[in-house]
């Protein structure tokens, strides 16, 4: 199984950056993603890591080190509409997901 | 494009009462998933389809049933609904089952 742990809730101003982390621990791996999901709707797929690094995407990157179990999605340059909850989902060998709980972002003006 | 097309959008049930949710999807995707939401624990997986034919336990199959009879519909049946099946239920597919989900837009289920 899974154990997948993320903060519940951050603050950040807008334009300011935010790190979400994530740590996990499983029975087998194989990649992590983040989504993100605005109040009421779906999840949507912002990011995928396999390999130890640094993925970068726009305004988002995502790091990964299989060797601690940790990921954090990093949001720079944050604006009104990046409020919303960011997912944490752990791929196993069979290629099936487990999400952790989320972390739900607020952007202050 | 449609995209993931899920029905109902909400639904109120009475418990012991039988309930299908579809799931429909037009990119011609051959896995698909269904996840049940709640506060505080994330999305959970209940039943998946790697393709058309065949079907597999999630982390929270209890009291759910599914069939993959073609590529594009994945059905979710509740045969006795209970209380703590009240949820938002996604749909979600992937081209193969090694490639990122794409989620439909969710259904609210309560059961009294």
């Amino acid at each position: 199984g899974q154990n997948i742990d993320q903060p519940t809730e951050m603050t950040a101003t807008e334009g300011a950056i935010v790190q979400i982390n994530c740590t996990y621990q499983t029975s087998g791996f194989n990649g992590l993603f983040w989504y993100q999901q605005h109040a009421g709707e779906a999840p949507t797929f912002l990011s995928y890591n396999v390999l130890d690094g640094l993925e970068e995407k726009g305004r988002f990157s995502s790091f990964l080190s299989r060797s601690k179990g940790y990921s954090y999605l990093l949001l720079k340059e944050l604006q009104m509409k990046d409020s919303a909850s960011y997912l944490c989902a752990v791929r196993d060998g069979d290629y099936k997901l487990s999400f952790g709980a989320g972390t739900t972002v607020t952007v202050r003006a | 494009t449609a995209g993931i097309t899920q029905a109902p959008t909400s639904q109120i049930l009475a418990a012991g009462r039988s309930m299908t949710l579809r799931c429909t999807q037009d990119m011609r995707h051959n896995a698909m998933y269904w996840y049940r939401q709640d506060l505080g624990l994330g999305l959970r997986l209940i039943h998946y389809s790697n393709t058309a034919g065949t079907t597999g336990k999630g982390e929270v199959p209890d009291g759910y049933s599914v069939s993959r009879a073609n590529t594009d519909d994945f059905p979710l049946t509740l045969a006795s609904a209970v209380p703590s099946q009240t949820s938002v239920y996604f749909c979600a597919s992937s081209p193969i089952s090694s490639s990122e989900q794409f989620f439909g837009p969710g259904t609210r289920l309560t059961v009294l």
